[in-house]
């Protein structure tokens, strides 16, 4: 079974530049979620996705973050304009609809705002 | 106040030692995973705990969830230089942040050959 995909690996920007993160969740997993993790903290939940539709958006900065999941399938996370406290780690994970059946991350997407 | 509480923040131990790393909630845990990272990477999932009481092993590595489902511990028996990295502990805290997980602050293990 594939993993959790994500592109890029590692992106240096500067700030207020825009940045865009692509995410492939596991086939068949319905719900999609992206965390923000800066270094030395443990992973923020941003947004949660079921299929194509937005469960849990509350911690995502909306005025600077937005996301989407066309199709139900990949999904985008863009930063519009970037400041430097945006410089983290940004995870995706998909699951199964039934909690119990375990969270797949996938590598992440280093960001460093210059 | 962080919801999940991990402890020690870090550690350093000599290879062939045992440790013990902490997970604690104020609040009954629904589902508690453990994973373990390398710095600026992904999350390697590494076990997953869902009943009072139960208890995972995996090579050296086993993982307890307590009674009340309120703390799990993270046990590595004669480390390893490659056990070396960061491990988090993710809960599903049930109610509102059902279906999510929240995580602790993590713990940083370095293993000294």
């Amino acid at each position: 079974e594939a993993g959790v995909a994500q592109s890029p690996r590692y992106k240096i920007i500067e700030k207020r530049q825009s940045v865009a993160f692509w995410c492939n969740p596991i086939s068949g997993h319905a719900t999609l979620y992206w965390y923000q993790q800066i270094l030395g903290q443990g992973p923020k939940l941003l947004i949660q996705f079921q299929n194509n539709g937005v469960v849990d958006d509350s911690q995502l900065p909306k005025d600077r973050f937005s996301a989407e999941r066309l199709k139900g399938v990949d999904s985008t996370l863009k930063i519009q304009p970037a400041k430097l406290e945006d410089s983290a780690v940004y995870l995706c994970a998909s699951s199964l609809v039934d909690r119990g059946y375990g969270y797949t991350f996938g590598s992440g997407t280093r960001l460093t705002v210059v | 106040s962080q919801e999940l509480e991990q402890s020690p923040q870090s550690l350093i131990v000599q290879e062939g030692k045992n440790l013990t790393i902490n997970c604690t909630s104020s609040k009954t845990l629904y589902g508690l995973y453990w994973y373990k990272q390398k710095y600026g990477e992904g999350l390697i999932f590494l076990m997953m705990l869902q009943k009072g009481g139960e208890e995972k092993s995996h090579e050296k590595i086993t993982a307890k969830l307590d009674e009340k489902k309120q703390q799990s511990s993270l046990h590595i028996t004669a480390s390893q230089p490659s056990h070396a990295g960061i491990y988090l502990c993710g809960a599903d805290m049930g109610g509102t942040s059902y279906g999510k997980l929240t995580f602790g602050q993590g713990t940083i293990l370095t293993v000294h050959p």
